[in-house]
């Protein structure tokens, strides 16, 4: 299986500001033929079910902010959140969909400082 | 618009049956996987397996193989997720998601399972 791992578990920021979480997967996550990063990132707000933010490492699903960007290749990716709002408070969690069984990251849980 | 609609919460007893259900609609059902994820109090996601209803062709995480079946009812446009003997330790919330092969479009609103003597 393909390991995730996220960093920090948890982090607080101030409003406004940016918030980075980072995901490093065990072996890459690059398709060579389709040339795309099989990752994803989600959003899981308090009480609720998560939802998509990220595919393909860096595009947006429709209708989330600009403020929200998914970069990296490999195995190695980064999900910058800039000026932080109250509404951003929530667990952030990466994903592989390379391989079965899909994996997730053990979580980033985004706090207001 | 994908809508995923499951089943209510429920309460069982250690080694009980228990069958629980996520109803599709807005979209073609045979032709996204459907699939569940287990979320224990307190804790992250796990991926437990994934039907396509249009052929039955499921794959289930190997943490969850021979304890769950999954299955698709293309009639009803629901699939489910059972469970032939359960433990304490099955307590949790289980999500359905939908897919078209790669990433969740779309996540139900969750089914807490709460098993206890």
């Amino acid at each position: 299986d393909i390991v995730m791992t996220q960093s920090p578990d948890s982090l607080a920021v101030s409003l406004g500001e940016w918030a980075t979480i980072n995901c490093k997967s065990s072996q890459s996550l690059l398709h060579g033929s389709k040339n795309q990063n099989y990752l994803a990132w989600y959003r899981q707000k308090p009480g609720q079910p998560p939802e998509v933010l990220i595919y393909w490492a860096s595009d947006r699903e429709s209708g989330v902010p600009d403020r929200f960007r998914g970069s990296g290749s490999g195995t190695d990716f980064t999900l910058t959140i800039s000026s932080l709002q109250a509404e951003d408070v929530a667990v952030y969690y990466c994903q592989q969909y390379l391989t079965t069984p899909q994996t997730f990251g053990q979580g980033t849980k985004l706090e207001i400082k | 618009e994908i809508q995923l609609v499951q089943s209510g919460a429920e309460m069982k007893k250690p080694g009980e049956s228990l069958k629980i259900s996520c109803k599709a609609s807005g979209y073609t059902f045979t032709y996204k996987w459907i699939g569940w994820v287990r979320q224990m109090p307190g804790k992250g996601l796990e991926w437990m397996g994934i039907i396509y209803p249009r052929d039955s062709d499921t794959r289930y995480s190997p943490s969850f193989q021979g304890h769950v079946t999954l299955s698709a009812d293309m009639s009803v446009e629901t699939a489910y997720l059972q469970w032939s003997n359960l433990k304490a330790s099955d307590s949790a919330v289980y999500y359905c998601v939908v897919s078209g092969g790669n990433w969740f479009e779309m996540w139900g609103q969750g089914t807490l399972v709460t098993v206890s003597s």
